[in-house]
């Protein structure tokens, strides 16, 4: 059955550092993949998209990969704050194609 | 309002217990998914809803049943509830199936 897997549940990172999460996958071929970023005692919130046919994709401080060969989805943090400390959720569409399964997210604690 | 609105925030409820969990929505979005997060389990689907009319099961749909009567209401309900049913419990939508979802704040169950 497919899998998703964020290698680490908790990373630590020091302010103005550059965070990296990892999201991997067994199979499947999903189109696409996203992130979501979670606070505590929130629902999760989307971030980005990023297609099979995109290598890259970037907004402001995040820039996301997505290698189909590695199965394997890398998301950045660049110049970290204090405020970017959440839990980043990686998601891919089910085999059926109905409905988006959801990685078990990495915590991400930024300190100034 | 807008976006998705959850209802109840939180609840304790005895073993045996019937329970409806309400999810509104009024984005006109075509999908709707309900999922339950548990720690070290991250967020599971239970069923989702593609369009009005018509709902799926999900990876832990057991013990559960949705409806979806209209494009903005999607409630789930447990018919006899358990203690391994206490969890949070997310409503989200989005506009096409598999596409961003956007997420209520949460329904926290304590099946005592």
């Amino acid at each position: 059955s497919q899998k998703i897997e964020q290698n680490s549940e908790a990373l630590n990172i020091q302010e103005g550092k550059t965070a990296t999460l990892t999201c991997n996958y067994t199979n499947y071929s999903p189109a696409y993949l996203q992130w979501y970023r979670q606070d505590p005692g929130r629902g999760p919130v989307f971030l980005l998209l990023i297609r099979e046919n995109e290598k890259e994709k970037r907004k402001e401080r995040l820039k996301v990969t997505f290698d189909t060969t590695l199965k394997q989805s890398l998301f950045h943090i660049t110049a970290s704050q204090p405020a970017d400390s959440a839990t980043y959720l990686c998601a891919l569409i089910n085999q059926a194609g109905t409905a988006l399964i959801f990685g078990k997210g990495t915590t991400l604690s930024v300190s100034s | 309002i807008a976006g998705i609105t959850q209802a109840p925030t939180s609840q304790i409820l005895a073993a045996g217990r019937r329970m409806t969990l309400r999810c509104t929505q009024d984005m006109r979005h075509n999908a709707m998914y309900w999922y339950r997060q548990d720690l070290g389990l991250g967020l599971r689907l239970i069923h989702y809803s593609n369009t009005a009319g018509t709902t799926g099961k999900g990876e832990v749909p057991d013990g559960y049943s949705v409806s979806r009567a209209n494009t903005d209401d999607f409630p789930l309900t447990l018919a006899s509830a358990v203690p391994s049913q206490t969890s949070v419990y997310f409503c989200a939508s989005s506009l096409e199936p598999t596409g961003e979802l956007f997420f209520g704040e949460g329904s926290r169950l304590t099946v005592l």
